[in-house]
């Protein structure tokens, strides 16, 4: 299939431990920011959003933290599993409709 | 179908030629996107549709670029002149009302441009 990104950033992880995927926003006035997950030659897929009245989030398996202060985002995945690998965006919305997607992070599941 | 679909999913085309890229966004949403993914880049946003009109057309990168919604379902993007740099994937997304909802992707275009 096609690859993503040949130079994104990597996170290999052991299946079965947790994922953490780290993102920095660069616009203070962002009120919601979103997860996606692209896996080769597809669209991405939304994992889970959050708004900026919220620090913490938790959907299944995933958690997303919002820090404002230092405009961090994080997205949490526990018990990682083969079907995880990926690449995975955060994106922030500043107003209006559009979305600015940040480079990316390759996660990778070592058996 | 349940999800966003585009059409094709491949196309090759020579330089200077004109191509149109088709999105059906899922059934009964009103606001519809599209964004250009390079590779080893995240989408970049181009235009933003909301019912029939094109309410925000700021990422389109020069006037070669146009896409219309013509009954506010379907919508086509159009290249005219295609170069080289336009190669991509083009993707479409859609949500039901906008408004800082969830954005739902299709799988994409993927353009070369020889």
């Amino acid at each position: 299939g096609e690859s993503v990104g040949l130079h994104l950033p990597t996170l290999s992880v052991q299946e079965g431990d947790n994922s953490i995927i780290n993102c920095a926003y660069s616009n203070s006035a962002s009120d919601y920011f979103i997860w996606y997950k692209q896996e080769s030659g597809k669209g991405p897929q939304f994992i889970i959003d959050i708004r900026s009245n919220m620090d913490k989030r938790q959907g299944q398996r995933v958690t997303v933290l919002l820090n404002k202060t230092v405009k961090h985002l994080s997205l949490q995945i526990a018990a990682t599993q083969p079907g995880d690998s990926a690449v995975y965006f955060c994106a922030e919305n500043v107003g209006g409709e559009k979305l600015t997607f940040g480079t990316g992070t390759r996660l990778t599941i070592i058996p | 179908g349940a999800g966003v679909s585009q059409t094709p999913s491949n196309k090759v085309t020579e330089k200077g030629k004109y191509v149109e890229l088709r999105c059906d966004p899922i059934s009964g949403h009103t606001a519809l996107y599209w964004y250009r993914q390079s590779l080893g880049q995240g989408p970049e946003f181009l235009i933003y549709f909301q019912g029939t009109g094109a309410a925000d057309d700021s990422g389109l990168p020069n006037d070669r670029f146009f896409a219309v919604r013509p009954e506010g379902s379907v919508s086509t993007l159009k290249i005219q002149r295609t170069e080289r740099g336009d190669s991509a994937v083009y993707l479409c997304a859609s949500s039901f009302q906008g408004a800082k909802e969830t954005q739902y992707f299709g799988p994409g275009t993927r353009l070369l441009v020889l």
